[in-house]
């Protein structure tokens, strides 16, 4: 059973500054790994889509990359704004089998 | 550009009440979902619909039922409101499920509370 887990829970940083967020799963049979934003009170929008045989993708300040035979995923926040605050999820897909989500990280970006 | 629509928003449920959650998607997608969202416990799975005419049991599908409609609606079904089910509730769509499904779109959400 596909399991995937964020470090950390909970990140707090100034404005300004660069940032990574863990993911981590345990099946690497990944067909792709998507990286999610929620404000709070809000659904899920989609930041990142990454296919099995990428390696990274990027969105403005946003990077992200995979490594499938480790079974990681990280994504990179250039130049952190407090607009940045927000909780980030990652989710795997593998088999026939729905997205398989992380309980995300809460960041905080501070003035 | 609406995406996927989700009605009530919120909803205040006495023990025992049912009630139908509404999720309609305008992406001509194929796949929809039904996911859960607690504290401390992320999204889990309630019940999916790979195609039309399709659903499957998720991770938690005790205490619901879903309807396929149509391709376009898949509505999620609470028979005996139990407090355990109060919850943040989201539907989602993707193209398929497995090899290449694609992004996954969420809907706003909707609170349910049982009393």
């Amino acid at each position: 059973k596909q399991e995937v887990t964020q470090i950390p829970a909970a990140l707090s940083v100034p404005e300004g500054e660069n940032l990574v967020l863990n993911c981590s799963f345990t099946d690497s049979a990944i067909y792709n790994l998507q990286w999610f934003r929620q404000d709070p009170g809000k659904g899920l929008t989609s930041l990142l889509l990454i296919q099995s045989s990428q390696r990274e993708q990027t969105s403005g300040r946003l990077n992200a990359s995979l490594d499938k035979s480790s079974g990681r995923s990280t994504l990179y926040i250039a130049a952190s704004q407090p607009g940045d605050s927000a909780t980030y999820l990652c989710a795997v897909t593998s088999g026939n089998t729905p997205l398989v989500f992380g309980k995300g990280t809460r960041l905080s970006v501070i003035a | 550009n609406a995406g996927v629509t989700q009605t009530p928003k919120f909803q205040v449920l006495k023990t025992g009440q049912s009630m139908t959650l509404q999720c309609a998607q305008d992406m001509n997608h194929n796949s929809m979902y039904w996911y859960r969202q607690d504290p401390g416990m992320g999204l889990r799975l309630i019940y999916y619909s790979a195609s039309e005419g399709t659903t499957d049991k998720g991770e938690v599908p005790n205490g619901y039922n879903v309807s396929r409609l149509n391709k376009r609606e898949f509505s999620l079904r609470l028979e005996s409101a139990a407090p355990s089910q109060t919850s943040v509730y989201f539907c989602a769509s993707s193209k398929f499920i497995g090899g290449d499904p694609g992004e996954l779109f969420f809907g706003e959400g909707s609170r349910l509370t049982v009393l």
